[in-house]
């Protein structure tokens, strides 16, 4: 079955430095794939999407490219602010299907 | 901007007790999902539902749970009997397949339910 994993977090990083969070997935169909956010104590918020390969998703300084060949979707910014820090997932799904979660990766980002 | 409304914010309840979980969807979507997130850790899913059947259910989604769609605007989750692991965050999303509509299921803000 479909399956995403995640990197293994808490990612500790100091403002301004370089994010990458690494995200790889299993499926046997052409998945959407996407990025949520979860600040403290709040709820799940779309952060960026991709539906076809070599799609780039992109919002608020987040980029993640839907890599086919390597079956990957890492999320990236170019320089992380203390508010970034928050848990970030990674998710595919399948046009009405389950959304299918990775494991989550905490971001912590000090000044 | 539309969007998925749930109630209550916080509920607790005793071990035992029957819960009944509200989700107010999109008004055109037609796909209806349950999911949980115990505090912590992933965000799993419980059920799928459309044309006022469950499409999917995982393993956690037992005897003790149930689905409804009591009126043209609701959602519900019912646990009949609370056990102490169900205490987690549970989300409610739904998804349209409308012209306008994206590939991403939309999300309401979550009921936490704590079990005594």
């Amino acid at each position: 079955g479909n399956s995403v994993t995640q990197m293994e977090g808490p990612v500790t990083l100091s403002e301004e430095a370089f994010l990458t969070i690494n995200c790889t997935y299993t499926a046997t169909g052409y998945p959407s794939l996407f990025w949520y956010v979860q600040y403290p104590g709040e709820g799940l918020q779309l952060l960026l999407k991709a539906t076809k390969a070599d799609d780039k998703g992109s919002n608020k300084g987040f980029e993640a490219t839907y890599r086919k060949e390597t079956t990957s979707f890492h999320l990236e910014k170019g320089s992380v602010q203390v508010s970034d820090s928050a848990v970030y997932f990674c998710a595919l799904s399948e046009y009405t299907d389950k959304l299918i979660f990775g494991t989550g990766t905490r971001l912590q980002v000090f000044p | 901007e539309p969007e998925v409304t749930q109630t209550p914010s916080h509920q607790v309840t005793q071990m035992g007790q029957e819960v009944i979980l509200r989700c107010v969807p999109i008004s055109n979507h037609l796909y209806f999902y349950w999911y949980r997130q115990i505090l912590g850790q992933k965000v799993e899913f419980l059920v799928s539902f459309y044309n006022n059947e469950i499409s999917e259910k995982s393993e956690i989604f037992d005897d003790q749970f149930s689905v409804e769609r009591p009126d043209g605007s609701n959602f519900t989750l019912k646990i009949r009997s609370t056990k102490l692991e169900d205490s987690a965050m549970y989300f409610c999303a739904s998804f349209g397949t409308g012209p306008d509509s994206g590939p991403e299921q939309y999300f309401g803000p979550g009921t936490r339910l704590t079990v005594t």
